[in-house]
């Protein structure tokens, strides 16, 4: 399967201040990435599909002015929380769409805001 | 949209058998996954199974299948301390663009 990588790992930041998290496909050219955060103790919940050279696509309640996702290239996606505030905080993960019905996924972003 | 259930904890001794739930209730996937999460960790890609198939069998583990009752369950031979993590059901759209996760089994492995 194909190679995901997340950078950073794990970020804090004060309140208000914006926080870029990338996720690169390391050896499969991605047309589609996808955009999940978890809360603690919680299942995964999409945020977003990301495709390359256009919109994403956001899931309801998901507000598309604080989370800026940019899909410039066929292997890196990068999603920005802007103005971020506590309730941001949780662990963001992103995947890659391989063949059908089948998805690759990064190792995660802890995301803390003081 | 799909719901997804698990049993939300599961606790066994060392050197039993687990058997992890999930129950869909959109059968459209042709595929269904199982994914490992350790504390503080990404998503593990355990095994899948193809729709068509009643069984998988991959090592320790065992995948049963259950179309008409929309049940899917992973079974651990042998569990080792190693084990413990929280285990998530997937099942993809047949679009494939969006995967419904199980709300999660937090399995713990006593010694």
């Amino acid at each position: 399967g194909a190679v995901v990588s997340q950078h950073p790992s794990w970020v804090i930041c004060k309140s208000g201040t914006s926080v870029k998290i990338e996720c690169r496909s390391l050896d499969f050219q991605a047309t589609t990435m996808f955009w999940y955060r978890q809360f603690p103790k919680q299942s995964l919940m999409l945020m977003a599909t990301s495709n390359e050279g256009s919109k994403a696509t956001y899931e309801q309640g998901v507000e598309k002015d604080k989370f800026l996702i940019n899909h410039a290239s066929l292997t890196l996606s990068t999603l920005t929380v802007t103005s971020a505030h506590p309730e941001d905080s949780s662990f963001y993960i992103c995947s890659v769409q391989g063949g059908a019905d089948t998805q690759y996924f990064g190792p995660g972003t802890r995301l803390t805001v003081l | 949209g799909e719901d997804v259930e698990q049993s939300l904890f599961l606790s066994v001794r060392e050197g039993d058998s687990s058997v992890i739930n999930c129950t869909y209730t959109d059968s459209s996937s042709t595929y269904l996954y199982w994914y490992k999460q350790e504390p503080g960790a990404g998503l593990q890609l355990l095994t899948y199974i193809f729709s068509n198939m009643d069984m998988k069998q991959d090592q320790r583990l065992t995948v049963l299948l259950n179309k008409k009752d929309k049940h899917l369950s992973l079974r651990i031979a042998d569990t080792q301390t190693g084990d413990s993590a929280i285990y998530f059901c997937a099942l993809p759209l047949n679009t494939g663009n969006q995967f419904y996760f199980g709300t999660g089994t937090s399995l713990t492995v006593i010694p």
